[in-house]
């Protein structure tokens, strides 16, 4: 069946660096452009990322000031997050989201999310 | 950037009777195509976010027309005519034309 699933969260001290993966099956990952969208413990949902199916386009929120990057692998049907000097508040879920290249309907796959605990 | 703010952000409503939450974004969301970037999206209790409406009025597939969203430009509502259990959640609208960006929320419940 489609599905997204992330990997790679976990516990990381501030100032270090945490790799967030999403395995994508079931549909054909390259035809997709994929985004990062994070939850922070009671709050709303902020979009982090985005990644064109041929990684040609990259944008990326102001608020990240350059220390996420995403990537992707097309042959492994895998999203990655780069995530370096870490803060307390990166401290959320971290959800993979798809939508269809050839025609807009919509972010309509999404991950079940992987935790990131920035914490001393 | 685009902002993107939403009201109410608590909506509580009685089974059975309707509910409206709007959206308004700090620009304009028609793009020359002549398409809204504008959709909705649920995240139920304990759920990962899942698409309601795109492109701001095309229900995503197995959404009941009991929901349904209009607007154009920077003005855009998010109804449900007839709300039942299973719409509890927080509600989002989200820009898809430069970027992304999501509003706040509106935590819809039970009254």
């Amino acid at each position: 069946q489609v599905q997204l699933v992330e990997s790679g969260g976990g516990l990381v001290k501030p100032g270090g660096s945490l790799r967030l993966s999403c395995a994508a099956s079931g549909f054909t990952f390259s035809d997709y452009y994929m985004s990062w969208i994070r939850q922070a413990p009671g709050k709303g949902l902020e979009w982090l990322s985005f990644i064109s199916s041929s990684a040609n386009t990259i944008y990326y929120a102001d608020s990240l000031r350059g220390r996420f990057t995403i990537s992707r692998d097309n042959a492994r049907n895998s999203l990655y997050l780069q995530m370096d000097s870490l803060r307390a508040e990166d401290t959320a879920v971290y959800y993979c989201a798809g939508r269809y290249e050839k025609y807009y309907y919509g972010m309509d796959l999404w991950g079940q999310g992987t935790t990131v605990t920035v914490s001393s | 950037d685009i902002v993107m703010t939403q009201s109410p952000l608590s909506l509580p409503v009685t089974p059975g009777e309707p509910a409206s939450i709007s959206c308004r974004s700090s620009q304009s969301l028609l793009h020359s195509n002549g398409y809204n970037y504008l959709d909705w999206y649920v995240q139920k209790p304990g759920q990962s976010p899942q698409l309601l409406i795109y492109l701001g009025s095309n229900r995503a597939s197995g959404v009941p027309d009991r929901i349904s969203g209009s607007g154009s430009g920077t003005d855009f509502t998010l109804k449900i005519s007839r709300v039942e259990a299973e719409d509890v959640g927080v509600y989002y609208c989200m820009q898809a034309l430069q970027a992304h960006s999501f509003g706040q929320g509106t935590k819809l419940d039970i009254k």
